[in-house]
């Protein structure tokens, strides 16, 4: 019954390695997103998905690439992983555009580390 | 640019009132939003405003001025559980959040 579910929920890896997150939300919402939360609890957007439409935060560097299967999936996939990387990725979906309806369902948040 | 502020921890005693300020810059602005952020879980949705003027919902209640880029949360009646992370987002195609407000509700 999970509205947004994220796999794995913990990822401890390697500096160098490439990895993903995977993403499903069964609330038939058609705008899907991956936010980053650092050390400092700072909340920070990264890509969001409608329609094949993707629309990337200009911070976000080219290692990160989101993959979208169907409407209702979302993955993120990380190459070359840095120390810099290890945080909390949250995924989220909303019905319709951001902002249009205001509210983020976001999933439990998945926690990388990189050693 | 994005540019959202707001203070960054805030103490209150259980029972009291406490208003959370955030102001906000954004290049497109389609509504006000704040989150509510628990120790260790996701952020889950509060409040919505798009339009000047409070909105109330049980105890929490949120206004909105767009002309001074400025929202607070209100929070009455506080309760222990209430202590928590408060994220202020505002944007039009994407949500962008300020650092958020850590609530610490005291005995």
């Amino acid at each position: 019954d999970t509205a947004v579910s994220q796999t794995p929920k913990y990822l401890v890896t390697q500096m160098g390695n490439d990895k993903s997150i995977k993403c499903e939300q069964n609330l038939g919402h058609d705008t899907m997103y991956w936010y980053k939360q650092d050390s400092k609890k700072f909340l920070k957007i990264m890509f969001s998905y409608n329609n094949k439409e993707l629309i990337i935060n200009e911070t976000v560097p080219n290692r990160f690439s989101p993959k979208s299967p169907d409407k209702a999936h979302l993955n993120l996939h990380i190459n070359s992983l840095e120390l810099g990387d290890s945080a909390v990725y949250f995924c989220a979906s909303s019905r319709g555009r951001q902002g249009s309806t205001g509210e983020l369902f976001f999933g439990e948040g998945s926690r990388l580390t990189v050693l | 640019g994005q540019n959202i502020d707001q203070p960054t921890e805030m103490t209150a005693t259980e029972g009291a009132i406490v208003q959370i300020n955030c102001t906000y810059q954004t290049s497109g602005f389609n509504g006000l939003f704040w989150y509510q952020q628990h120790a260790g879980e996701a952020p889950t949705f509060l409040s919505y405003n798009v339009l000047d003027g409070l909105e109330e919902k049980g105890r929490f209640s949120s206004f909105l001025s767009r002309s001074k880029g400025y929202s607070y949360l209100l929070l009455k009646e506080l309760q222990m559980k209430d202590s928590a992370s408060y994220l202020c987002g505002a944007g039009s195609y994407q949500l962008t959040f300020g650092k958020g407000t850590k609530l610490s509700v005291i005995p």
